[in-house]
């Protein structure tokens, strides 16, 4: 299975701000998938992001607040843009390598004061 | 789409019980389901996925599911609790990374173990 580099790891952020989060995958894969874990829920996906193409983001998700990246098939970033404290989550990205197989990073904890 | 349901957002069982954790899914095709769980302050672990293979999967841990289509359902269980076992426990659906889709998750049950 893939192994994921996720940075940073958690950050403390000021409202207003945006805050760059990374993936490197050691391998190439195809769908890269964004979630968000807010305090004590579950995992909601935000987008699938596909290398040469825009992301497909989830209801409730939109470009201008969570622009993705992905500029080939090994790398990706998740923007989390114009901060507010309701944007305190833990950011993970995740990829399939096979059909049955899902990895995922060990996330990014974010904070907004 | 797919979806799943977990049933009971909290089950409490004591030490050396059955555990059952409920999940009924939605696809409109053949799907994959799969079980996690997340300890306080870490990240997702497998605890166990369907693949069609079988409709009897075992897990780590002790953990197994069944997959019953007729009911729609991948309850999770192990005979014997144990106070270790206190986790939160996501059950979610995909109809396959290679066709480029991802897990969808249910909302989690939290389990309690007591003594």
């Amino acid at each position: 299975s893939a192994v994921i580099s996720q940075k940073p790891s958690r950050d403390i952020c000021q409202r207003g701000t945006s805050l760059t989060i990374q993936c490197q995958v050691d391998s190439q894969v195809t769908m890269m998938f964004w979630y968000r874990q807010q305090p004590g829920q579950s995992l909601t996906l935000i987008a699938t992001a596909n290398q040469g193409s825009e992301a497909t983001y989830e209801s409730g998700f939109v470009i201008d607040k969570f622009p993705i990246s992905r500029p080939n098939l090994t790398f990706s970033t998740l923007t989390v843009s114009n901060m507010s404290p309701e944007d305190s989550s833990i950011y993970l990205c995740s990829v399939s390598t096979d059909t049955y197989g899902y990895t995922f990073g060990s996330g990014t904890r974010l904070t907004v004061v | 789409a797919q979806s799943v349901t977990q049933l009971g957002s909290h089950v409490s069982v004591s030490e050396g019980a059955l555990v059952l954790l409920r999940c009924n899914y939605s696809s409109s095709v053949p799907p994959y389901l799969f079980w996690y769980v997340q300890y306080p302050n870490q990240g997702l672990q497998l605890l166990l996925k369907y693949t069609s293979a079988a409709t009897l999967v075992k897990g780590i841990n002790g953990f197994e599911a069944e997959f019953k289509k007729s009911e729609t359902s991948f309850h999770l269980t192990k005979p014997s609790a144990h106070m270790s076992d206190a986790a939160e426990y996501f059950c979610a659906v995909s109809t396959g990374g290679q066709a480029g889709t991802a897990l969808i998750f249910g909302k989690g049950t939290t389990l309690s173990v007591s003594s």
